[in-house]
């Protein structure tokens, strides 16, 4: 199983709405990205886990708050975005530990901010 | 200060030909390599991978070529298949780093 799963697939917010972006492995990866890819551009890293624990985080606006409950589960909490935010958010996993770094991407949400 | 550029914004093949897609690196740190493909409002999907200790690795119709010392690589997809068609991203890693850098990517489209 090389899945990595993403809900909701797409998302409609107001700027003053507070929404979660999930995002599911059980590939056993011990490292969990969030990157951001606008239209025509490629994908930016904006986060990454590794064993659970933040261990970069690309100077991403506060509006953007990342969460590892768990080695599976990767959350991204939006608070008070703005409309240039609306973007194609992926989440991805790779085995982490280290070496090689060969991810894995979910399918991706549509956030558009209104 | 891009450190992955891929300066073709796309390429044009024919059904059953060759496509080369191409890739430059300014990092000299960087020693995996990375090729996606990506749909339309879909995630990248893995293609094909090469670590610096090597400068050749094929999987079936792809073969991936690096050259250190011009700090390039490039993706050969024979023969090309119409559903091909996507865009390709390069990416690019450091041994012990957890950041994948992308280039901008390559639109390809095969025509038949």
């Amino acid at each position: 199983d090389t899945e990595v799963t993403q809900t909701p697939k797409h998302l409609v917010m107001g700027m003053t709405n507070k929404k979660s972006l999930k995002c599911e492995q059980h590939m056993g990866h011990r490292a969990m990205y969030w990157y951001k890819q606008k239209a025509k551009k490629p994908p930016e890293l904006m986060f990454v886990y590794s064993y659970e624990k933040l261990s970069i985080n690309e100077s991403v606006p506060s509006r953007f708050s990342p969460e590892c409950p768990n080695s599976s589960l990767l959350n991204l909490h939006l608070h008070a975005l703005q409309p240039e935010d609306s973007a194609l958010y992926l989440c991805a996993s790779s085995q982490g530990g280290g070496g090689y770094t060969e991810a894995f991407f979910g399918q991706g949400t549509r956030l558009t901010v209104v | 200060d891009q450190q992955v550029k891929q300066n073709s914004p796309s390429l044009s093949v024919q059904e059953g030909r060759i496509s080369i897609l191409n890739c430059d690196y300014t990092n000299s740190m960087f020693d995996y390599f990375l090729w996606y493909k990506k749909y339309p409002a879909e995630g990248p999907t893995f293609l094909i991978s090469i670590s610096s200790i090597k400068d050749k690795n094929e999987d079936g119709r792809f073969t991936v070529f690096l050259n250190k010392s011009a700090k390039h690589l490039s993706l050969h997809i024979v023969p090309s298949q119409p559903g091909d068609s996507a865009v390709y991203f390069c990416a690019a890693s450091e041994r012990y780093g957890n950041k994948l850098v992308f280039g901008a990517g390559t639109i390809l489209r095969v025509k038949s």
